[in-house]
């Protein structure tokens, strides 16, 4: 059964940079796109942007200038990093997988909020 | 863009009644090369992460019960669950993966009257 885990900063400060990642256990990164999307407190989902296995990326261009995700196959994770964050930025960030091919987005994590404030 | 719509923003049905919901694209989101609508349903329960119900507009996951189903091709699509059920209270969403960015609807919130 194939498991995913973000970890990272609960808060982060204005201007500073929001780091996540996301460890996957049961399977392997091979072949799928992972993405992160994010939901504000009480709202709904946005995409952030994904990753492919082999690093190949593609950001959705409202955040594109400001995001990067990166894999490290080695040890099964792949991260977010967001600069420049804002109050505007504080969600429930996911991590989550879509095979290749499509269908969706089948698994996820169990997202951590994250809260941008001094 | 794709920019995916939902309606009604709620609603409320009768344990064992029928729900519908409704989504629409703003452009077609169907693949003529192998003929798919790139369409998922998600239920999102307080709390939890959504959970994938249906891919393809109408194909159901492993583990859905067939109470669920989803219709529609192009730009027009629904999700029906036939038999409300008292663990179906949720929040419901759309999503297009015809193209990036990927998009989702507003979100459908399901209640029990």
């Amino acid at each position: 059964q194939v498991q995913l885990q973000e970890s990272g900063p609960g808060l982060v400060k204005p201007s500073e940079t929001l780091s996540l990642t996301c460890t996957v256990s049961g399977g392997s990164l091979w072949s799928y796109y992972w993405s992160w999307i994010r939901q504000p407190p009480g709202k709904g989902l946005e995409w952030i942007g994904y990753i492919f296995y082999s690093g190949s990326t593609n950001y959705n261009p409202s955040l594109r200038s400001r995001v990067t995700i990166s894999v490290d196959t080695s040890k099964n994770q792949f991260s977010l990093k967001l600069s420049s964050v804002t109050a505007a930025d504080t969600a429930v960030y996911y991590c989550a997988r879509s095979p290749r091919g499509g269908v969706g987005f089948d698994y996820w994590g169990q997202g951590p909020l994250v809260t941008v404030s001094s | 863009d794709i920019v995916m719509t939902q309606s009604p923003d709620s609603l409320a049905v009768s344990l064992g009644e029928r729900a519908t919901i409704n989504c629409k694209s703003s452009q077609s989101v169907l693949y003529n090369s192998n003929n798919k609508d790139y369409l998922a349903w998600y239920q999102q329960k307080p709390g939890q992460p959504p959970k994938l119900l249906i891919s393809w507009a109408s194909t159901r996951e492993s583990g859905v019960p067939d109470r669920f189903s989803g219709s529609g091709s192009g730009t027009d699509f629904a999700l029906t669950i036939s038999s409300l059920q008292a663990e179906d209270v949720a929040v419901y969403y759309c999503q297009q993966y015809h193209s990036t960015p990927f998009t989702f609807g507003p979100g459908t919130k399901v209640d029990i009257k």
